[in-house]
């Protein structure tokens, strides 16, 4: 069964430093998606990209976030200067249509030190 | 964001005896809605959804019944098995919104034998 995988599963990293987490979606899909889990929190919604372009964002998704797709296959996104509260769990999800279900990677805990 | 609410953080049940989990939603334009599991430090699997076009979609042991009117949506397990335990999330999403899913806080699902 096609599955959307991610790496790392772990990021350690100092506050200030660039991350790049990655995401493979399952091959037939079109729409991508990030969102992140605080410890103890909420799923959050962050973006969803389709066609090469954002189609939505949320409040969080700010300048110091970006996502791109360099390829055919992986889908990325990019945190410029981290901060401690950017400490979370990144799922990356894709789906076939973006009124379609959406299927989860296992996550990259990220840890801002 | 309140916008999906599951309002039990916990649910014990009896191996073989029925789960029902909970969810409101504040938002009328929410059209489809789906029901995630997620086990610690893994991504959340895809269990059931259901469009607001019905109310009632079954698989297997799992049924999710939607209450348009009251906002209400829940999930049925029948029987619970062990392997059930885990913590459950809704989501939501409406059409206009770029597939933005809005989770609940979660529900943790304990089976006993």
């Amino acid at each position: 069964e096609p599955e959307v995988t991610q790496t790392p599963s772990h990021q350690v990293t100092q506050m200030g430093q660039e991350v790049i987490l990655r995401c493979v979606p399952i091959s037939n899909h079109l729409y991508f998606y990030w969102y992140r889990q605080i410890l103890g929190q909420k799923v959050e919604f962050l973006v969803s990209f389709y066609n090469n372009e954002i189609s939505e964002k949320s409040e969080i998704f700010d300048d110091q976030f970006s996502v791109e797709r360099p390829d055919g296959s992986n889908f990325t996104l990019k945190i410029r200067s981290t901060k401690l509260e950017d400490s979370a769990m990144y799922f990356c999800a894709s789906s076939r249509l973006g009124t379609d279900t959406q299927y989860f990677g296992p996550g990259t805990r990220l840890t801002v030190l | 964001d309140q916008q999906v609410k599951q309002n039990s953080p916990s649910l014990s049940v009896q191996e073989g005896r029925i789960s029902i989990l909970n969810c409101d939603y504040t938002n009328s334009m929410f059209d489809y809605f789906l029901w995630y599991k997620k086990y610690p430090a893994e991504g959340p699997t895809f269990l059931i959804s259901i469009s607001s076009i019905k109310d009632k979609n079954e698989d297997g042991r799992f049924t999710v019944f939607l209450n348009k009117s009251a906002k209400h949506l829940s999930l049925h397990i029948v029987p619970s098995q062990p392997g059930d335990s885990a913590v459950y999330f809704c989501a939501a999403s409406a059409n206009n919104q770029g597939g933005k899913l809005i989770f609940g806080q979660g529900t943790e699902l304990s089976v006993k034998p």
